[in-house]
């Protein structure tokens, strides 16, 4: 089954303590992307890539570290979280290198909580 | 920068009746690409359409229909007799392009019985 797959789906941490969310895709698609979702305001993009080894900022970069070592995983670094990175996170992928013209494909979402 | 707008915030309707989504957009590329995605009260996004800006054919699909409009930058979405089961949080997206991609604050939509 064509799918993006995140884990973990729930987790409730402490400031500071280095996390790690993984996103993997079985699609062999080329872009990915990392969101975060907040009450009011929509989808804001994390960081996406375009190809292995091609990272860029979207909107919210700061606090976030992401890498592309390979095509299908695409993971989501918080060095020192904070209680301001609480918030709904989702990976994407697309079938494009720049994502034009394709939908982009939705992990189902990581639920992540910072005390 | 890209912004994407969508005004309604909550809509609430009752079944059978028809409901519009609407979504304004602002961008300084010439090439670009629409979509909208639906997440329901599971969670999980779903993509429903696509438009690029060359583009302007309006579409319908079943009880779904979409108005795109270059000269006033918006790309409106229709559901005709409303259902329940769309009651979901609708999400407008410009891109990505190049890589990035910008979405609405979505709009919630509740269809009561």
């Amino acid at each position: 089954e064509a799918q993006v797959t995140q884990n973990p789906r729930y987790l409730i941490t402490v400031t500071g303590k280095k996390l790690t969310v993984t996103c993997s895709q079985n699609m062999n698609h080329e872009y990915m992307s990392w969101y975060r979702q907040d009450p009011g305001l929509g989808l804001r993009q994390i960081y996406y890539s375009m190809n292995v080894e091609v990272t860029d900022k979207g909107d919210v970069p700061e606090g976030y570290k992401v890498s592309r070592k390979e095509k299908r995983n695409f993971p989501l670094i918080l060095e020192s979280p904070s209680p301001n990175q609480t918030s709904l996170y989702f990976c994407a992928s697309s079938l494009s290198a720049t994502g034009a013209n394709q939908p982009q494909h939705f992990g189902d979402g990581t639920r992540l909580s910072i005390l | 920068a890209q912004k994407v707008t969508q005004a309604q915030t909550e809509i609430s309707v009752v079944e059978k009746e028809d409901v519009t989504l609407d979504c304004v957009y602002e961008t300084r590329d010439t090439t670009y690409y629409l979509f909208w995605y639906k997440q329901p009260p599971s969670g999980e996004l779903v993509f429903l359409i696509r438009r690029n800006s060359f583009d302007e054919q309006n579409e319908i699909s079943g009880r779904y229909s979409w108005n795109f409009q270059k000269s006033t930058s918006s790309f409106n979405f229709t559901i005709t007799a409303s259902q329940v089961v769309d009651s979901a949080v609708y999400f407008c997206a410009l891109g990505p392009n190049a890589g990035k991609s910008t979405f609405g604050d979505g709009t919630t939509l509740t269809v009561k019985p």
